[in-house]
């Protein structure tokens, strides 16, 4: 039980376009996302968290406009990365729970290059 | 700040010996923690996980131990096999307002089990 899946895998995409990535909980409804990024060799950093159809919150630093957050489900959850930078290549990871849970079970993460 | 560390970013273990992985934490509101595994390209896995108000935790092989007073986790894995190499995240919890909770992960840990 506890299966998150991500999509797609691996994208790559030209400088000033759109991209959108998306979290679903294959066996459970999650209450909460979250959306993490992991730069080489770093920890995963904390981007947002989301709530079945409400706002994300964003952490400090992160740029709501450019990081657009949507849960519209109780399993669905995207990220779409908007006017995508080289800078933005990273390797982004979904992570959700289930009602009061602590625990996060994370997606497989989907590694965005931009060129 | 890092409020949680992994000061050994790397471990080698011979196979079927005992690997000890620690962690150590500033804020004294976390309370709970977690323990994932993670594979180059993958999301991390849920290994285990504590209560604050316990200082042991068994699961198969996996162990986790928490001193409180001293502000230190570890986890144990005994005996160690080749497929427990990968890196180590310690990861804490708290209630960063009403039914929103945030989970803060360590540098992690590389751990390699030799054959």
């Amino acid at each position: 039980g506890a299966v998150v899946s991500q999509h797609p895998s691996r994208v790559i995409c030209k400088s000033g376009t759109s991209v959108k990535i998306e979290c679903r909980s294959l066996d459970f409804q999650a209450t909460t996302m979250f959306w993490y990024r992991q730069f080489p060799k770093q920890s995963l950093m904390l981007m947002a968290t989301s709530n079945e159809g409400s706002k994300a919150t964003y952490e400090q630093g992160v740029e709501k406009d450019k990081f657009l957050i949507n849960h519209a489900s109780l399993t669905l959850s995207t990220l779409t990365v908007t006017s995508a930078h080289p800078e933005d290549s990273s390797f982004y990871i979904c992570s959700a729970t289930t009602g009061s849970g602590v625990t996060q079970y994370f997606g497989p993460g989907t590694r965005l290059l931009v060129l | 700040d890092q409020q949680v560390k992994q000061n050994s970013p790397s471990l080698s273990v011979q196979e079927g010996r005992i690997s000890i992985l620690n962690c150590d934490y500033t804020n004294s509101m976390f309370d709970y923690f977690l323990w994932y595994k993670k594979y180059p390209a993958e999301g991390p896995t849920f290994l285990i996980s504590i209560s604050s108000i316990k200082d042991k935790n068994e699961d198969g092989r996996f162990t986790v131990f928490l001193n409180k007073s001293a502000k230190h986790l570890s986890l144990h894995i005994v005996p160690s096999q080749p497929g427990d190499s990968a890196v180590y995240f310690c990861a804490a919890s708290e209630q960063v307002s009403t039914g929103r909770r945030a989970l803060t992960f360590g540098s992690g840990t590389r751990l390699q089990v030799q054959p």
